[in-house]
């Protein structure tokens, strides 16, 4: 069965620090992952976008790695902020790229 | 949000009642989608469309319906046969399908959450 499951489900960090999101998953075939940022009552807005080839990608203060051969996935907040507060949920495209699996998302919060 | 607008932000159904959520697109994107996000779940694809005049049924698509007359629009409508439409609805749309990956990036808008009276 393709599952993404995402862990923890929630974190508290104070402003300033630095965390680490996971995400596992077992969707096959395999095309690509994405890590979607969603603040409450809003809609998910894309982070980062990686291929089996990619092990990296930044997009400034948000670094995410892959490791296609153990399927697993995480995202790096450097320096957090209070605006980094929300719910980031990591995405595995199964087929070509429309048939997506959402893992269940993490709850960040920062605190001043 | 992009160019992507849902309306109504927040939406009650009665006992019976259709309701109808609304998703219109100025991104010329092929592609529309409906997921519905339930609290502590991974959002869940409902209905989606590769081209105009054309849908499909995704994971749970029961107790919907969806139409897509215009490459802009795509509203989904909430059936009395769906018994528990308690949920936040959310549209995105992409570039298309197939042919390469940035094509596939989808685009959210910022949902409807719909009630129950």
């Amino acid at each position: 069965k393709n599952q993404v499951e995402q862990s923890p489900q929630s974190l508290i960090i104070l402003e300033g620090k630095n965390c680490t999101l996971q995400c596992n998953y077992t969707v096959s075939p395999f095309s690509n992952l994405r890590w979607y940022k969603q603040d409450t009552g809003r809609g998910p807005v894309s982070l980062t976008i990686m291929t089996f080839s990619e092990n990296t990608k930044s997009n400034g203060r948000y670094t995410a790695t892959l490791d296609a051969d153990t399927k697993q996935s995480s995202l790096h907040i450097t320096a957090s902020q209070l605006s980094d507060s929300a719910s980031y949920i990591c995405v595995v495209s199964g087929e070509y790229g429309n048939k997506l699996v959402f893992g269940a998302g993490t709850i960040l919060r920062v605190k001043s | 949000d992009g160019g992507i607008t849902q309306s109504p932000k927040y939406l009650f159904r009665k006992e019976g009642q259709n309701v109808t959520l609304s998703c219109e697109q100025n991104l010329n994107h092929d592609a529309m989608y409906w997921y519905r996000q339930d609290p502590g779940q991974g959002l869940r694809l409902i209905y989606y469309s590769q081209i105009v005049n054309d849908f499909q049924k995704g994971d749970i698509a029961e107790g919907y319906s969806v139409s897509r007359e215009k490459k802009e629009s795509f509203p989904l409508t909430v059936t009395s046969a769906q018994k528990n439409p308690t949920a936040f609805y959310l549209c995105a749309s992409s570039m298309g399908v197939n042919g390469g990956l940035a094509k596939n990036i989808q685009y959210f808008g910022a949902g409807t959450r719909l009630s129950v009276l």
